[in-house]
């Protein structure tokens, strides 16, 4: 079956780097998804990253994905307090087309 | 303002009221979600609608209906309730359901306290 696994929570100074990283078990994974959920409000889509990449880079944000060991990754540069909110992992698959999220990774940034 | 649009933002219910949930989206997308978002819980898909037909219901009390009109309007009206039920319920649209190239685009949300 579909399951998305992540760490529940990420504790970094302002201006280190932080990693969120997600595993997930379905193997036909098309699309990989990182959404920032900010106090209050939806989910907004941050990047996505096509399976048959291996990274992705967007400014501060880089998704780092190993197919192989079905472990997907977010890295944020230079972390700010405004960064501080919940980031959800989720992908999509080719046998349902339906987006499966993990728990969400809660990130607190001291300054 | 995200293009998707959820009303109202905030809504107290007892549990023998009737209420709805309204999302509305004016991007041009085909498939419309409900979806539950409880405190240490993952998101929970309820309902999916694609072309106005409805392709998902997991496993939803009847004490949720789901209603879609025309592919920009979805609404969730509720009856009944239970205090459990009590979450931020969000709304979601994509392109068509299946063709998530993009992911989803969420509202804002509903919170809904059931007393």
């Amino acid at each position: 079956g579909e399951d998305v696994e992540q760490s529940l929570f990420l504790s970094v100074r302002e201006g280190d780097s932080s990693v969120i990283n997600c595993t997930y078990t379905d193997s036909s994974s098309t699309y990989l998804y990182w959404y920032k959920q900010e106090p209050g409000a939806g989910l907004q889509l941050l990047t996505y990253i096509f399976s048959n990449m291996d990274m992705k880079q967007d400014q501060r944000l880089t998704v780092l994905l190993n197919k192989k060991d079905k472990h997907l990754s977010l890295r944020i540069a230079d972390t700010q307090t405004g960064d501080s909110a919940i980031y959800f992992c989720a992908e999509t698959t080719s046998n349902t087309g339906k987006l499966i999220f993990g728990q969400g990774t809660t990130l607190q940034v001291k300054p | 303002e995200t293009g998707v649009t959820q009303t109202p933002r905030h809504l107290v219910m007892g549990m023998t009221n009737k209420k709805s949930l309204k999302c509305e989206q004016h991007l041009g997308h085909n498939a419309m979600y409900w979806y539950k978002q409880s405190a240490k819980k993952p998101l929970e898909l309820m309902f999916v609608y694609s072309l106005e037909e409805r392709v998902e219901n997991n496993s939803v009390p009847s004490r949720f209906s789901p209603e879609c009109p025309n592919s920009s309007h979805l609404f969730l009206h509720l009856h009944t309730l239970q205090p459990e039920d009590s979450a931020l319920y969000l709304c979601a649209s994509s392109q068509g359901f299946g063709d998530s190239n993009y992911g989803y685009t969420f509202g804002s949300g509903t919170r809904l306290t059931v007393v």
